[in-house]
């Protein structure tokens, strides 16, 4: 099983409507959550982090939940930049430089 | 401040070649991480660093992949005798390492693109 595990999508969405997706991960002992956001295979960049009780940066809120061990990211009012592969990362506080990468969750935003 | 500077961005080699990838970190940043990505498939990390001392390296395959960071200079990834399977993106993260606040932001260099042909 492996560690971080996302949908691959793809998840094709109107321009304007919301898109939800979800991340499990297996290891208990995972203390930091993130989502990153990558570009037709370029580097990754931080789209934000994610805490127990929940966040909201404009349109994106991220959840999670540790008793089910999932994370989510919601994602409201699509715009045709939104396209991208969304990667869940879960990282150890005692090994904190330690990234865990999920393979992605490509959306597709369409006019 | 210039970001994670990594070079070169493409590289191609022919089997049993060496191949070096650099990384510089972020101004201020003392800590450094690589991770692989195959294609079609997610980061995987390899090996972290700090300013000549390796931490981390769980990931690194046991032969021919080695990992330094010098005092000065560059962090450098160093594939041995490099195999088709080695082909993949090589991307370099930095992080200020600022263990107190448990924050592990990092932020990625662009990647060096490797094929082996």
């Amino acid at each position: 099983r492996k560690e971080v595990e996302q949908d691959p999508g793809p998840f094709n969405v109107p321009e304007g409507a919301t898109v939800a997706f979800n991340c499990t991960y297996s290891n208990s002992a995972s203390q930091s959550f993130f989502w990153y956001r990558q570009d037709c295979r370029k580097e990754p960049k931080l789209l934000m982090s994610v805490y127990s009780s929940g966040n909201e940066d404009g349109r994106f809120t991220a959840q999670l939940n540790r008793a089910s061990q999932y994370i989510s990211l919601l994602i409201r009012d699509s715009k045709l930049s939104d396209s991208a592969t969304y990667l869940c990362v879960v990282s150890k506080t005692d090994s904190w430089g330690k990234l865990q990468f999920g393979a992605g969750t490509q959306v597709v935003v369409t006019p | 401040n210039a970001g994670v500077m990594q070079n070169p961005r493409h590289l191609v080699r022919r089997r049993g070649q060496e191949a070096r990838l650099r990384c510089s970190p972020m101004k201020g940043h003392s800590h450094v991480y690589w991770y692989r990505q195959l294609p079609e498939e997610g980061l995987k990390f390899m090996v972290y660093l700090q300013k000549e001392n390796i931490i981390d390296e769980s990931g690194m395959p046991k032969e021919r992949f080695s990992a330094e960071f010098p005092k000065e200079g560059p962090s450098i990834l160093r594939i041995q005798q490099v195999v088709r399977g080695d082909s993949a993106a090589y991307f370099c993260a930095s992080s200020p390492g600022t263990k107190a606040t448990g924050r592990t932001e990092a932020f990625f260099g662009q990647g060096t693109r490797l094929t082996v042909v």
